[in-house]
């Protein structure tokens, strides 16, 4: 139990255009996910908490007109990065929050391999 | 927010040693302490976590120790393995800003070499 899949697993785009990503928990109901962006030999870090049915929570330095969340149900959060640049290249990591024994665990999506031309 | 470091960046150890992380983190309120190993390309995978009533809680071959008192917990990895080399991340769960909120340590690259 505890799958979250994210797709697409790889996108190459040009800049100027649209990405969306996708994010699954199959096997429970997430209430909250979460988005992240690692850089090549760097740490996660936190983009936005997305909850759904309410507006996604940005981390500081995140612009939410630039990456767009939408938490449409308790099993699916997309990721639109919008007008998207070379910068914005990186490998994308979503998580999934789930109430297990009392305590939330979180689950990790396989990411996504952005890159932009 | 919560400031999370880890020591060492990098460890190279023998195969067979032992191997110790040490993650500090500032947030007081922190309650739960995960440890993630990521292979490259690949999402962090959960190894072992402990709660802030436990001190010490190991699972075969792994370890995580909690100082509450001191903010920092620690991964051991006893018996290493060539399989063992990836990076390693520490993400105490806070609640800064009254909501709870996980930061992810600067990693630590392990390698065993065999």
């Amino acid at each position: 139990g505890a799958v979250v899949s994210q797709h697409p697993s790889w996108v190459i785009c040009k800049s100027g255009t649209s990405v969306k990503i996708e994010c699954r928990s199959l096997d429970f109901q997430a209430t909250t996910m979460f988005w992240y962006r690692q850089f090549p030999k760097q740490s996660l870090m936190l983009m936005a908490t997305s909850n759904e049915g309410s507006k996604a929570t940005y981390e500081q330095g995140v612009e939410k007109d630039k990456f767009l969340i939408n938490h449409a149900s308790l099993t699916l959060s997309t990721l639109t990065v919008t007008s998207a640049h070379p910068e914005d290249s990186s490998f994308y990591i979503c998580s999934a929050r789930r109430l297990a024994g009392g305590a939330y665990e979180q689950y990790f999506g396989p990411g996504t391999r952005l890159t932009v031309t | 927010g919560e400031n999370v470091e880890q020591h060492p960046s990098t460890l190279s150890v023998q195969e067979g040693d032992s191997a110790v992380i040490k993650c500090t983190y500032s947030d007081s309120a922190s309650n739960y302490f995960p440890w993630y190993k990521q292979e490259l390309g690949k999402r962090p995978q959960l190894i072992i976590d402990i709660r802030s009533n436990v001190g010490e809680k190991k699972d075969q071959r792994i370890a995580v120790t909690l100082n509450k008192t001191a903010k920092h917990f620690s991964l051991h990895i006893t018996e290493t393995q060539p399989e063992d080399s990836a990076v390693y991340f520490c993400a105490p769960k806070g609640n800064s800003g009254g909501y709870q909120k996980v930061t992810f340590g600067t990693g630590t690259k392990l390698q065993v070499i065999p």
